[in-house]
């Protein structure tokens, strides 16, 4: 079974300055890993994903991630950050399946963003 | 444009009432699912379908109930018997079984016992 772990869950950062969000999961297989954004009182809505290949992922928004398979890591950076990035940002995994049945994502407890002026 | 709707954006509960969110889409997804949000609880997984006429206890079902009679919709039904039901409520859908693609959210629904 997978898991993961949001090692942040509040995160101030000064506008115009670089914010990583942390993000470790636990699998014995392969993964697919994603990162969502949340606004207040919206929905969440997908930043980036990473299924396969390339480790480094890029994302909207400015964002990118990492996969670190040596490190089970997926952390979310951006080198700027503006007021508008304000949010809370979910770490989420899943599995691919190989057979038959049915799959869900496993989401994180959240890391609240917080940019200042 | 296809997504996910959600209604009503707010809604009031008296006590002992049970109250019904709508969740319809239009991305002809095969799995829906419903979750619930508290303040620093982040997603806790209430039911979800993976295809019609079929649904699973999530990880909070106790109080709740839902249907699967069309694709498109899956509403859920939040009883008297869910004790604390004032929270931001989140419907999703996948579109295949392997959730390569992610989730689509829909923007939620408020509720508030009054």
């Amino acid at each position: 079974a997978q898991s993961v772990t949001q090692l942040d869950s509040q995160v101030p950062v000064f506008e115009e300055a670089p914010v990583e969000l942390r993000c470790n999961y636990s699998s014995s297989v392969s993964v697919y890993l994603f990162w969502y954004v949340q606004y207040p009182n919206q929905g969440l809505q997908l930043l980036l994903k990473y299924l396969s290949g390339s480790t480094l992922v890029k994302g909207i928004n400015g964002f990118e991630a990492e996969f670190n398979k040596s490190q089970t890591s997926f952390h979310l950076r951006k080198p700027s950050v503006h007021i508008s990035d304000t949010a809370e940002y979910f770490c989420a995994v899943s599995a691919p399946l190989f057979s038959g049945g049915y799959n869900k994502l496993i989401f994180g407890a959240g890391t609240r963003l917080a940019v200042h002026p | 444009d296809g997504g996910i709707t959600q209604s009503p954006k707010y809604l009031f509960r008296k006590e002992g009432q049970n109250v019904t969110l709508s969740c319809e889409q239009n991305l002809n997804h095969d799995a829906m699912y419903w979750y619930r949000q508290d303040p620093g609880q982040g997603l806790r997984l209430i039911y979800y379908s993976q295809i019609v006429n079929d649904f699973q206890k999530g990880d909070i079902a106790e109080g709740y109930s839902v249907s699967r009679e069309k694709k498109e919709s899956f509403p859920l039904t939040v009883t008297s018997a869910q004790k604390n039901p004032t929270a931001f409520y989140l419907c999703a859908s996948s579109e295949n079984r392997d959730v390569n693609y992610g989730y689509t959210f829909g923007s939620g629904t408020r509720l508030t016992v009054v």
